[in-house]
């Protein structure tokens, strides 16, 4: 069975830093695509960054430059660094699993499959 | 970028009651990359519908999906108590970005 199980929140000042964990079970990080979807209190949903069975990763530009997405293979958990935390970042932060669909030569990742329960991001003095 | 807007904000209805969500793309997304979510208070999101019409693994076939082009439709033929949540649609493009509706709450009438 598949599990994803998030860890790490809390309460930040502006500013600050903060990692986030990912941990998966039922499947391997390492072979499938990994995104961080966030949701503020009361909003919508906000993808934040994917990480490749490459390593390729890409980002949202709300937080290219600050955040960072990694996985530890060894533990076959996903990372998600948050640096310069500012109050627009306060949410609850999802881990989720994209299926890799390949047809004509391309592939694609067009949905979230598996979630996690998510873990709360505090940016606040 | 797309920006997908979903109609209507709000949706009260009974146990029973047919419901009807719209997903309007500012510009065409290809069937293959629509998706739909539930999403009930304190809980994840959970998959429903993939490619536009393909039910998820484990979702009743109460809910359906439809549309192309900027237009698609998420139905649940038959309210059931559990169904009063709130719906998000999602579409993807290659660059990659995913982006998801504002969402649609379904509630008690």
């Amino acid at each position: 069975e598949v599990e994803l199980v998030e860890s790490g929140g809390g309460l930040i000042q502006p500013g600050g830093s903060l990692r986030l964990s990912c941990a998966a079970s039922g499947f391997t990080v390492s072979s499938n695509y990994m995104s961080w979807v966030r949701q503020a209190p009361g909003k919508g949903l906000e993808w934040v960054s994917v990480i490749y069975s490459g390593d390729s990763t890409y980002y949202a530009d709300s937080v290219k430059g600050r955040f960072t997405i990694s996985r530890d293979n060894s533990k076959n958990t996903l990372y998600l660094q948050m640096n310069s935390l500012r109050a627009e970042d306060t949410a609850v932060y999802y881990c989720a699993r994209s299926p890799k669909y390949c047809t004509g030569g391309s592939c694609y990742l067009p949905h979230f499959d598996s979630w996690g329960q998510g873990t709360l991001v505090t940016v606040s003095s | 970028e797309i920006v997908l807007t979903q109609s209507p904000g709000t949706l009260s209805l009974s146990p029973g009651d047919r419901a009807t969500l719209s997903c309007r793309a500012s510009q065409s997304v290809s069937s293959r990359f629509l998706a739909w979510y539930q999403q009930k208070p304190g809980q994840a999101p959970r998959l429903l519908i993939y490619g536009a019409s393909s039910r998820a693994t484990g979702i009743p076939d109460r809910f359906s999906g439809s549309g192309s082009g900027t237009d698609f439709t998420l139905t649940i033929s038959r309210l059931e108590p559990e169904d009063f949540a709130v719906y998000y649609c999602q579409q993807y493009d290659s660059s990659p970005t995913w982006t998801f509706g504002q969402g649609t709450k379904v509630e008690f009438k």
